[in-house]
């Protein structure tokens, strides 16, 4: 089966670059959709197709998809930043999510 | 704007069978290419997919669920449904249900608040 690797964990400061990798086998060759989840709360999309940002996510957010990395970058971090992310492809009639990526703003 | 709500019992006992419904609101279920899905999270863990039905019947499942999985579709009153059967603790976890878009690929553009089921006797 598909898998999506992330780092368990990225810690960035205020006003600085947060990168988040999600690796996969060719994932280059999918859509990647990114998602946040605060705590106690549902994901929300804040990437769909590799690179676009629904209506109401920040600019700071952006994504690209190539090889086998993806990246979730969050540009100017702030601290509303702080949240779990994960990637999520589609593989073989599979939804498959990335392992997740928790971001502390310190 | 379309909601998503998630009910059913919070305890479950081992070996029984999990039922949990999601009833939508602001929206049709029979909404052309949108599939309708559970998603579930372990405590302190990460997302995982348990499968999505369209409208009509066709469904997609995880393959490590699918021999203990079924997911219907009630379009009368607008809700879906899953159920897993012979649950052990492993599958304690809060349950998502969520609407799956498509384009290029599926994707989930809205999420339920998650019901927490935890198997225990």
């Amino acid at each position: 089966s598909y898998e999506l690797t992330q780092p368990p964990s990225v810690s960035v400061s205020p006003g600085q670059t947060a990168t988040i990798t999600c690796s996969g086998d060719k994932v280059g060759d999918k859509y990647l959709w990114w998602y946040q989840q605060k705590p106690g709360q549902s994901p929300v999309l804040v990437i769909y197709e590799d690179t676009k940002r629904p209506s109401g996510i920040p600019e700071r957010f952006s994504g690209s998809n190539s090889g086998n990395t993806a990246t979730l970058t969050i540009s100017g971090t702030q601290a509303m930043d702080e949240a779990d992310y994960y990637c999520q492809a589609w593989d073989s009639s599979t939804a498959v999510f990335g392992t997740g990526t928790k971001v502390t703003v310190l | 704007q379309l909601q998503l709500q998630e009910s059913g019992p919070g305890l479950v006992k081992p070996s029984e069978t999990l039922s949990l419904t999601c009833t939508v609101s602001g929206g049709s279920i029979t909404s052309s290419t949108y599939y309708w899905g559970w998603i579930r999270q372990p405590p302190g863990k990460g997302l995982e997919w348990i499968g999505s039905m369209y409208y009509s019947g066709s469904a997609y499942y995880n393959p490590s669920l699918k021999s203990r999985v079924t997911i219907s579709v009630d379009t009368s009153k607008n809700q879906f449904s899953l159920k897993l059967r012979s649950v052990t603790a492993a599958d304690t976890a809060l349950y998502y249900c969520a609407r799956m878009g498509h384009s290029y690929a599926y994707y989930f553009d809205y999420w339920g608040q998650g019901t927490l089921v935890t198997v225990s006797s």
